[in-house]
């Protein structure tokens, strides 16, 4: 079964730092693209970042961009997401997505598999 | 950036109703377009992409419809695990963006 586990979530003061990261198991990581969504408390759902197998096209949401960077391991497996400049509106659960790309009568994409996510809290 | 607006924010049915929610975008987006449900607590699970294409292991009473600015999403017939918030996803564009979600009530 496919598995996407992340981690590096907690409490971290206003302007500090934090890296997530994202395991992923049971599939060919390096062949998929992959996402960051969050969800602030009682909010609905923000995409934030993608990338793409090789890194060789990443995008960021305007809210962070300057301020968080996704990048990946293939050999390991794992996606990270390092935040930097962290402020109280950045407060969500974060969760990483692979996408599937698939082609038919038309080209599409989506976002098959999520992980359980992880907390991140921006407080002094 | 593509707007996503769902209708209606809130429904509240009951079990064996037939109920339906509508997102419609800025600008149109072909067929690009994704359902979710989320569940309090949980990660959010694909129901549907390409607009109509249900995704494998959803029950059929799941169904979408619609390309270009309006979409719909249908349960046939509400079960009670079917009482959660949903959420269309356009995938034409970057950024991604969801609508601000349907939260389905049990009446």
């Amino acid at each position: 079964e496919v598995q996407l586990v992340e981690s590096g979530g907690g409490l971290v003061q206003p302007g500090g730092s934090l890296r997530l990261s994202c395991a992923a198991s049971e599939f060919t990581f390096s062949i998929y693209e992959m996402n960051w969504v969050r969800q602030a408390p009682g909010k609905g759902l923000e995409w934030i970042s993608y990338i793409t197998t090789s890194d060789s096209t990443i995008y960021y949401a305007d809210s962070v961009k300057g301020r968080f960077t996704i990048s990946r391991d293939n050999a390991k497996n794992l996606l990270y997401l390092q935040m930097n400049s962290l402020r109280a509106e950045d407060t969500a659960v974060y969760y990483c997505a692979r996408e599937k790309r698939v082609r038919g009568l038309i080209t599409t994409t989506f976002f098959d598999y999520w992980g359980q996510g992880a907390l991140v809290t921006v407080s002094s | 950036d593509i707007q996503l607006t769902q209708s209606p924010s809130f429904l509240s049915a009951s079990v064996g109703d037939r109920v339906t929610i509508t997102c419609r975008a800025s600008q149109g987006i072909s067929s690009h377009l994704a359902w979710y449900q989320q569940k309090p607590g949980k990660a959010p699970k694909l129901l549907i992409y390409a607009a109509s294409t249900l995704q494998s292991g959803v029950p059929s009473r799941f169904s979408g419809s619609g390309s270009g600015t309006g979409f719909t999403l249908t349960i046939s017939s509400l079960q009670p695990e079917d009482f959660a918030t949903y959420y269309c996803q356009q995938v034409n564009s970057y950024p991604r963006t969801f609508g601000q979600g349907t939260k389905l009530e049990i009446k």
